[in-house]
């Protein structure tokens, strides 16, 4: 079983849609958790960490929920330029991680006007 | 200004070869790491260094040698490439090397795709 699991998608929905994407993690150890943004053929980048209570930026709202061991990202009133790979991040450890963190295969998202 | 640059940003090569992707940072940074991205999008570590000591080595053949000649540069060399070896290899880098949430991001290069013929 991965570290780290999710949907891969594709997720197809219009401009303005409402869009949820889960994660879920294998280790109940687990202590940091990232949404990271990946553009076709572009390199990821850091879209927001997830914190325990959970948090928003903007139209993107990240929620953690330890009991059932997943994160989830919530994307309001999409936009054309939200379209990207969605990619979840797990550290497991936190005092020990090294750097080590798990990165799941990524959410497909198209948003189409 | 580009913070974490790679080179070559495309390479295509013949099995057998020996080939090296440079990666350099400029921003201060004091740990490197060098990920693989393959055909299913999975990103995984490869190695990792901090302040030029190697402190990451996963699974990876020994084909791969990673060479920081300072904290600003990490190397990778593959000798003998596979079919395999084909991938986005990212290179990437941090200040510190413990991540909590809000801190410590970690900053990709813009990745080189090897291929192998």
């Amino acid at each position: 079983r991965k570290e780290v699991e999710q949907d891969p998608g594709p997720f197809n929905v219009p401009e303005g849609a409402t869009v949820a994407f889960n994660c879920t993690y294998s280790n109940s150890a687990s202590q940091s958790f990232f949404w990271y943004r990946q553009d076709c053929r572009k390199e990821p980048k850091l879209l927001m960490s997830v914190y325990s209570s959970g948090n928003e930026d903007g139209r993107f709202t990240a929620q953690l929920n330890r009991a059932s061991q997943y994160i989830s990202l919530l994307i309001r009133d999409s936009k054309l330029s939200d379209s990207a790979t969605y990619l979840c991040v797990v550290i497991f450890d936190r005092g020990s991680t090294l750097g080590r963190l798990y990165f799941g295969r990524g959410t497909q998202l198209t948003v189409w006007p | 200004d580009t913070a974490v640059s790679q080179t070559p940003k495309y390479l295509v090569t013949q099995m057998g070869n020996d080939k090296s992707i440079k990666c350099e940072q400029n921003l201060g940074h004091d740990t490197m790491y060098w990920y693989k991205q393959d055909s299913k999008k999975f990103l995984k570590i490869m190695f990792s260094y901090n302040n030029k000591e190697l402190i990451i080595n996963e699974t990876v053949p020994n084909r791969f040698s990673p060479k920081s000649p300072d904290k600003a540069h990490l190397n990778l060399h593959i000798n003998s490439l596979e079919l395999g070896d084909s991938a986005v290899y990212f290179c990437a880098s941090s200040q510190g090397r413990i991540f909590v949430a809000g801190a410590n991001v970690l900053t990709f290069g813009a990745g080189s795709r090897l291929t192998v013929l």
